[in-house]
């Protein structure tokens, strides 16, 4: 099983700052099968990133992902208030397809 | 519009069953993998299984496997996920969501409760 560990767990930044947000993998992942997910409370998770850095439809060109092999980032360049969220990173090229613990941004 | 509705969650009793649906509808239902996440209440987000777009392909995951069976009916544009011997654990929101490399629609949750 393909282990995803995120760091930091909890990112305190104020409004119109830089977040990197960091998805480490246990074993190479393709990266045609890394995502990135935002999730609200009391909402399902919405699709940012897919295939390691490409955004899905309707993402704003401020949130970016990188990476390869074991090592992924998402990067959000300027952060809005709609943006403090958990985020959360998945694997779906091996079974069992995995999720990251998640990593709260908060408003510092 | 792309929508997936889960229907079937509810209150059962530890060893008991339940049989969770999601319909879709706003795409062709049959080209998709499609897959089941759950969320225990306050945790993250944990795979449960996926089905590829003819049944083909299925995986679990292992605190499931063998409890848990998915299933679609390509014709009723539907997915299933039958669950037996249900454990105080498996409480959670339960999502169904589409899509094999990123997950890109998702369903609203079903919560299932296993509690005495």
């Amino acid at each position: 099983e393909i282990v995803l560990t995120q760091s930091p767990g909890t990112l305190s930044l104020s409004p119109g700052e830089r977040a990197t947000l960091s998805c480490r993998a246990s074993q190479s992942v393709s990266s045609s099968y890394l995502a990135w997910y935002q999730q609200k409370p009391g909402q399902a998770p919405r699709l940012l990133i897919y295939g390691a850095s490409s955004r899905a439809t309707g993402i704003p060109d401020r949130f970016s992902g990188s990476g390869s092999g074991t090592d992924f980032t998402l990067t959000i360049s300027r952060l809005e208030p709609e943006d403090f969220a958990v985020y959360y990173c998945q694997q779906s090229g091996s079974s069992p397809r995995t999720f990251g613990q998640g990593t709260k941004v908060e408003i510092k | 519009e792309v929508q997936l509705v889960e229907s079937g969650g509810g209150l059962v009793q530890p060893g008991g069953s339940l049989r969770l649906s999601c319909a879709a509808s706003g795409f062709t239902f049959s080209s998709y993998s499609m897959n089941w996440v759950r969320q225990a209440p306050g945790k993250g987000l944990e795979w449960v299984s996926h089905i590829s777009s003819s049944s083909s392909t299925i995986s679990y995951a292992e605190p499931v496997k063998g409890r848990f069976t998915i299933s679609r009916d390509n014709a009723k544009n539907s997915l299933y996920l039958q669950m037996n011997s249900l454990r105080d654990e498996d409480t959670a929101v339960y999502y169904c969501a589409r899509g094999l490399g990123g997950y890109d629609y998702w369903g609203q949750g079903t919560l299932v409760t296993v509690s005495s």
